[in-house]
């Protein structure tokens, strides 16, 4: 079955960039689907990052999009995600996802188990 | 953006019992070139990720049970657990992919009572 699993740093300095992987197994991220990012800070809800397109078509939060990037590495099978300037709002649980359908317009029915990013000196 | 507001932030409810979660967006979320609604609902336990529940207002994820229910339109949706079981316990969120940014409702507690 199709699985994410989130990599990366658990603790990053204020205005440093942060940078996450997510894994993806099970199945080719370059047959189709949307892959997205979205995150969750301690005690909070829940705030769509970003989606990407294995063609390197990027949808971001225009409230980050200054500061996120979305990559895909097609010969990993993976796609990361930075996040530069970082401050303490950036404290959270960071979900990797698979789009329902292939449409960046779409609901999430695959996730990662998330990890946790502290951002703190 | 589009808000989306949930009510009530938080509902115990007797085993067995009804539960009904609502979700009202600030613009509507309904696609008139395809006469969907744009609405999904998650369910989410502590130290877990979302679990897609509901997609396009009212279709149900496989594997979901029956007694998970999504109805609306437009702006306004609701949840309906019909019969709620100890396991049902979670935080539920709607969230709307009409429009970028794709927003969450702030989240509503289930409890038992």
């Amino acid at each position: 079955q199709v699985q994410l699993q989130e990599s990366g740093p658990g603790l990053v300095k204020p205005s440093e960039t942060l940078s996450l992987t997510c894994a993806v197994s099970g199945y080719s991220i370059s047959s189709g689907y949307y892959w997205g990012w979205i995150r969750q800070p301690p005690g909070k809800g829940l705030e769509w990052i970003g989606t990407m397109y294995h063609s390197g078509s990027t949808y971001y939060n225009p409230s980050l999009e200054s500061r996120v990037t979305i990559l895909v590495d097609t010969s990993k099978n993976q796609f990361s995600l930075k996040v530069s300037s970082v401050t303490a709002a950036d404290t959270a649980v960071y979900y990797c996802a698979r789009t329902l359908v292939g449409s960046p317009r779409s609901a999430f029915d695959i996730w990662g188990q998330g990890t946790m990013v502290t951002v703190s000196s | 953006d589009i808000v989306m507001t949930q009510s009530p932030d938080s509902l115990a409810v007797s085993l067995g019992e009804r539960a009904t979660i609502n979700c009202k967006s600030s613009q509507s979320v309904l696609d008139s070139s395809d006469n969907k609604n744009y609405l999904t609902w998650y369910q989410q336990k502590p130290g877990q990720p979302p679990k897609l529940l509901i997609f396009w207002a009212s279709t149900r994820e496989s594997g979901v049970p029956d007694r998970f229910s999504g109805s609306g339109s437009g702006t306004d949706f609701t949840l309906t657990i019909s019969s709620l079981q100890a396991e049902d316990v979670a935080v539920y969120y709607c969230q709307q992919y009409y429009s970028i940014p794709y927003t969450f409702g702030q989240g509503t507690k289930l409890e038992i009572k």
